[in-house]
């Protein structure tokens, strides 16, 4: 099976640009989950969906926005990077339960 | 914000001793989760214990959880160089949100 899949690996935007990070789960896996962990900390929850549904925010800015389409692919945007925006953006995924499955991760440089 | 706190933040063994990284937490729990990442890629999910729970085996691994003291612990035994790696605990409290830890940073020396 293939695991899940985030695009693209990297990124560099300049400050106030906008970007777009997109994640496909896990075939089946109907719940996507979003991540940021800035170097050196864990990773801080940015939003859940469960059928196209927004399930869970954390606390960022309404600069960050997501969406879920009909085959449960996902993207995350951002808009007016800021320096601290830089990280890396985690996707994960499950089938509903307990366990969630990472992709390998979107590393955004804001210059 | 983090939900849990690991300790140490670094840790450097000798291959072949155990490692052992202990988590502390603030809110009630449904479960507990620990993860590995290698070179700030992707996380790998190691094991779940469940708030009725207290301790869990896994291979090399053995996960501890006291919930009255909020606090868990991950032992890695017999380690190996490919256990080199950072390991996160992660709470899971209401709904499918995770709430990870600072993580502690392993270093096995062959």
């Amino acid at each position: 099976d293939t695991g899940v899949t985030q695009s693209p690996t990297h990124l560099i935007k300049t400050r106030g640009q906008q970007v777009t990070l997109r994640c496909s789960p896990i075939s089946g896996h109907k719940s996507v989950s979003w991540y940021q962990q800035v170097l050196g900390q864990g990773p801080q929850f940015i939003f859940q969906y469960y059928e196209k549904e927004e399930r869970g925010r954390g606390n960022f800015p309404d600069r960050f926005s997501a969406r879920q389409f009909p085959n449960y692919s996902s993207e995350l945007n951002v808009n007016a990077l800021l320096l601290g925006d830089s990280a890396l953006y985690l996707c994960a995924s499950s089938y509903g339960g307990e366990t969630q499955y990472f992709g390998p991760g979107t590393r955004l440089l804001v210059l | 914000s983090q939900q849990g706190e690991e300790d140490p933040q670094a840790l450097s063994i000798q291959e072949g001793e155990n490692a052992t990284m202990n988590c502390s937490y603030k809110t009630s729990i449904n479960n507990l989760q620990w993860y590995r990442q290698n070179s700030g890629r992707g996380l790998v999910h190691l094991i779940l214990i469940r708030s009725n729970e207290r301790e869990k085996h896994s291979g090399r691994l053995r996960v501890t959880l006291d919930t009255s003291k909020k606090s868990s612990s991950l032992l890695i035994t017999a380690s190996r160089a490919a256990d080199t790696a950072s390991y996160f605990c992660a709470t899971r409290s209401a709904g499918n949100m995770l709430t990870f830890g600072g993580g502690t940073r392993l270093m096995v020396k062959p």
